[in-house]
C-alpha cells in the first residue's frame, strides 16, 4: 500500500467555484502534513501546513481527520490562477522522512 | 536571496550512457535532497544528505545512481549506466531543518529523456 495517495482528477472547475481534495495516508503515527503546489513544468511550491486544528490561509483550508487518516485541502471561490496539482506530503515513521502522493489535478475554466 | 540552483535544465541521452546532475543548495542549508518526478508521480525521494554525509539513500538504486556532497554545499547525483524509466525530473531540494519540510525549497529540476 502507498504511503500517500490522492486522486488524480483532473478536477475541472468553473471559476468561482469550491472545490476540495482528499488524501489518505497509510501511517497511524504520521504527526505531519502539508499540501504542495505543482504548475506545469515547474517545482513544487509550499502551499500550506496542516494542524490538528485545521489551518485557513484566504480561500485555502486544510484541514486533518485522523480518525480516518486523511487529509483535506477546499479551496473556495477558485480562480484561474488556481490550476494547478496539488500534492499532499505526509511524514513517516521517521519524522525527517516525508512521503509525496501523485498529486490531484485542477483545472479552473473561465 | 538566491534560490538552489541546477543544471543542466535539459538533458537528452541514449541508454546505457551516463550522465551527472548538479545542485547548489541555498546558502546555510544543511540538507540536500535528491527526488525523481516521473510524468504524472510526485517526487520520489532518492537521497537525503545532512551537511556531507548520508542520511537516507534506500530507494537510491546503488547499481547505476550515486550522489555525493562534496565539502557539504554542492551536490552531483550521477546515472551510469541509463536506462528509459530513468526518464524524468530530477529535483534537487534544501532545507534549513530536515524536520520541518516547510523550510524546504526546490530547484527547477533537470529533464532528462532516455532514448
Amino acid at each position: 500500500r502507498k504511503e500517500v495517495e490522492q486522486d488524480p482528477g483532473p478536477f475541472n472547475v468553473p471559476e468561482g467555484a469550491t472545490v476540495a481534495f482528499n488524501c489518505t495516508y497509510s501511517n497511524s503515527a504520521s504527526q505531519s502534513f502539508f499540501w504542495y503546489r505543482q504548475d506545469c513544468r515547474k517545482e513544487p511550491k509550499l502551499l500550506m501546513s496542516v494542524y490538528s486544528s485545521g489551518n485557513e490561509d484566504g480561500r485555502f483550508t486544510a484541514q486533518l481527520n485522523r480518525a480516518s487518516q486523511y487529509i483535506s485541502l477546499l479551496i473556495r471561490d477558485s480562480k484561474l490562477s488556481d490550476s494547478a496539482t496539488y500534492l499532499c506530503v505526509v511524514n513517516g515513521n521517521n519524522f525527517n522522512k516525508f512521503y509525496f502522493g501523485s498529486g490531484t489535478k485542477l483545472n479552473v475554466k473561465p | 536571496e538566491a534560490g538552489v540552483a541546477q543544471s543542466p535544465r535539459y538533458k537528452i541521452i541514449e541508454k546505457r550512457q551516463s550522465v551527472a546532475f548538479w545542485c547548489n543548495p541555498i546558502s546555510g542549508h544543511a540538507t540536500l535532497y535528491w527526488y525523481q518526478q516521473i510524468l504524472g508521480q510526485g517526487p520520489k525521494l532518492l537521497i537525503q544528505f545532512q551537511n556531507n554525509g548520508v542520511v537516507d539513500d534506500s530507494q537510491l538504486p546503488k547499481d547505476r545512481f550515486s550522489a555525493e556532497r562534496l565539502k557539504g554545499v554542492d551536490s552531483t547525483l550521477k546515472i551510469q549506466p541509463a536506462k528509459l524509466e530513468d526518464s524524468a525530473v530530477y529535483l534537487c531540494a534544501s532545507s534549513l531543518d530536515p524536520v520541518r519540510p516547510e523550510t524546504q525549497y526546490f530547484g527547477p529540476g533537470t529533464r532528462l529523456l532516455v532514448l
